[in-house]
């Protein structure tokens, strides 16, 4: 079976510093990938997504960068964080038949 | 272009009573549409989709989900609320393009729920 894992579970990390945040599916290959994040009492915002190694998009201009060095593993970065990219970081993963979503567990990366 | 409206942001039932969240979508062809659910701090779970076929589809937990095309609606229902079904709900369109699916998600619903 497919499982997605994200990590760390939890961040804080002081402003200008950088950011590393680690995604990796198992029991699918050439899954799309997903970087979304969910401000506090918000939905979620699609940051990024990628349908095959070193094919990234991004949805939205930000602080933030996103790779995907492997078929299964999707790495989103910064090298200098904000104040404002304090948020719940998810990863999800989908195959090219059912087109349904499964999420990782999240990352809480608060900037301090 | 693409986007989904729960109007309710929050919603508080008692345990044992019925639930209907409701999700507005904007789509332009036929939508793939999805429930998911959040506990706190936690990832997000399928409870249901919608593709094509029967309009009522049925999902985990006792949750079902009615597409009605003359709508744009796509609201979640369950008859009988349990305690643990407190949560943030979302509903989401997808549209296929290119080989990927790109899910666009409503703000979410919190449900409380009352002893």
């Amino acid at each position: 079976s497919q499982t997605i894992h994200q990590w760390p579970a939890t961040l804080v990390q002081p402003v200008g510093s950088p950011l590393s945040l680690e995604c990796t599916v198992e029991g699918t290959s050439n899954p799309n990938l997903y970087w979304y994040r969910q401000a506090a009492g918000r939905g979620l915002q699609l940051l990024f997504y990628s349908i095959g190694i070193d094919q990234i998009s991004s949805e939205v201009p930000q602080n933030l960068s996103a790779s995907r060095p492997q078929d299964r593993q999707f790495i989103l970065s910064s090298k200098k964080l904000l104040l404002s990219d304090s948020g719940f970081y998810l990863c999800a993963w989908s195959d090219r038949l059912t087109y349904g979503y499964t999420f990782g567990s999240g990352t809480r990366l608060t900037v301090v | 272009a693409q986007s989904v409206t729960q109007p309710d942001i929050h919603i508080t039932v008692s345990e044992g009573a019925s639930l209907e969240l409701r999700c507005n979508y904007s789509y332009g062809a036929t939508p793939y549409l999805f429930w998911y659910v959040q506990s706190p701090g936690q990832g997000l779970q399928l409870l249901l989709k919608y593709f094509s076929g029967d309009t009522l589809v049925q999902g985990i937990k006792g949750f079902e989900a009615e597409f009605k095309r003359s709508q744009s609606s796509f609201n979640l229902r369950k008859p009988s609320v349990h305690w643990s079904d407190a949560a943030e709900y979302f509903c989401a369109v997808g549209a296929v393009s290119g080989g990927y699916n790109k899910l666009i998600f409503g703000a979410g619903t919190r449900l409380a729920v009352h002893p």
